[in-house]
């Protein structure tokens, strides 16, 4: 029990639609940082939050955006869906960006 | 795209056997880590180890990384059923100011009683 959890476990949409995903962190975890893991690949990063403000991007396009809130909870928002969105994605939170992190269970995001 | 290369990426053992996973990565790193998946779950922290560490013990797991070859290997010893699971190495670059981690592709493990 790692004390993040994700919500929704599953979700179905179509290409063209934008989504939602959503995150809660441990207390006092001011890190959060958001991973995309297609079907028998490691995850790969989106981006990292650290007490509100992104701090670090990795190379997915601006359609793919975050907002971290004061109460350990967070959003990854997914705009213009398309096929190879498909995936897991994963938060994971930590106190300080260079700890190591705990990740929730993800949210199984399939698109039609 | 992934930095680390898992090897290999499925081994399938009796329960009492050892297991070994090797791990190789690109660029200068802070630290390497090792994550365990179970299907359909989040990733569990098992270990890391500094890139100025050359072995690293927790419980039944012994972690070694050769920073001159860019590879780590992850020994579990003993294996149970429960083992059972999807294991990811994790490097975190010298070049970034946070905690970006690259994930290898995994190895597969099936412990069999």
């Amino acid at each position: 029990e790692t004390g993040v959890t994700q919500s929704p476990t599953h979700l179905i949409k179509t290409r063209g639609q934008q989504v939602t995903l959503r995150c809660s962190s441990q207390s006092g975890h001011n890190t959060v940082s958001w991973y995309q893991q297609a079907l028998g690949q490691g995850p790969q990063f989106i981006f990292q939050y650290y007490r509100e403000e992104e701090n670090g991007r990795g190379n997915f396009p601006p359609r793919f955006s975050g907002l971290q809130f004061p109460n350990y909870s967070s959003e990854l928002n997914v705009n213009a869906l398309e096929l190879d969105d498909s995936a897991l994605y994963l938060c994971a939170s930590s106190f300080l960006p260079n700890q190591p992190q705990h990740f929730g269970d993800g949210t199984r995001l399939s698109i039609l | 795209s992934q930095q680390g290369e898992e090897d290999p990426q499925a081994l399938s053992i009796q329960e009492g056997e050892n297991a070994t996973m090797n791990c190789s990565y690109k660029t200068s790193i802070n630290n390497l880590q090792w994550y365990r998946q179970n299907s359909g779950r989040g990733l569990v922290h098992l270990i890391l180890i500094r890139s100025n560490e050359r072995e690293k013990h927790s419980g039944r797991l012994r972690v070694t990384l050769d920073t001159s070859k860019k590879s780590s290997s992850l020994l579990i010893t003993a294996s149970r059923a429960a083992d059972t699971a999807s294991y990811f190495c994790a490097t975190d670059g010298l070049d970034t100011g946070f905690q970006k981690l690259v994930f290898g592709t995994g190895t597969r493990l099936l412990v069999s009683p």
